[in-house]
């Protein structure tokens, strides 16, 4: 594998139902990413760990909850989630304090459909 | 407050022929990096350019350029001899830290 991917590239799931999205760096980078895509809406910045600590979460309702278990993967844990949730999840990572200040590289992201 | 503006919601362009998208932005920093994102439908997003705010040349990559007006707080995309590999979803975005600043986004649509 190269670059970021991210598991599974489609989700269907119910408001009651608990699933996890999977981000995988290959990249050797030190941050990673979650963003909200939806149509039409500027790419909404959720979450960043930088070196493994959490450092924005951005006013990110609860029922998202993140974990870095190290620098290579990212998750994202869904429950209880509502139909405005339905979106396109992007993954990403970069490497933080490099003279290429902020490239992220994405991965294809989980569309995600709550019904 | 930060923000991006791209306020061509769609565009197209015949192949072959040039298109510019346009972006403003909105910061109090006087050093940041800006950038253009390019997704095309059902694939990833990729890096197209990148410019340095404090370098007054606008930067090149092959037959994508940009026009960095810094004090009008403009970056503009120019797509020369267009492609139909062109065709995609083009994100205009500048960094503050370790965070980018997104615009919503402008459809290029390529016509045969």
């Amino acid at each position: 594998e190269t670059g970021v991917t991210q598991t599974p590239r489609h989700l269907v799931m119910g408001m009651t139902n608990k699933k996890s999205l999977k981000c995988e760096q290959h990249l050797g980078h030190n941050a990673m990413y979650w963003y909200k895509q939806s149509a039409k809406k500027p790419l909404e910045l959720m979450f960043v760990y930088n070196f493994k600590e959490q450092t924005e979460n951005n006013s990110v309702p609860s029922r998202f909850s993140p974990e870095c278990p190290n620098s290579s993967h990212l998750f994202l844990h869904l429950h209880t989630l509502q139909p405005e949730d339905s979106a396109l999840y992007l993954c990403a990572s970069s490497q933080e304090g490099s003279w290429n200040a902020n490239e992220q590289f994405f991965g294809p992201g989980t569309r995600l459909t709550v019904l | 407050a930060q923000t991006v503006t791209q306020s061509q919601p769609e565009m197209s362009v015949q192949e072959a022929e040039t298109v510019t998208l346009s972006c403003t932005y909105d910061t109090s920093e006087s050093d940041y990096y800006l950038f253009w994102y390019k997704q095309p439908p059902s694939r990833q997003m990729i890096l197209v350019i990148r410019q340095e705010a404090y370098k007054q040349q606008n930067a090149t990559e092959n037959r994508f350029s940009v026009n960095f007006q810094k004090a009008a707080k403009s970056f503009s995309l120019k797509i020369s001899d267009s492609q139909l590999g062109d065709a995609a979803m083009y994100f205009c975005a500048f960094n503050i830290y370790y965070q980018l600043i997104w615009g919503a986004g402008t459809k290029l649509i390529i016509k045969p």
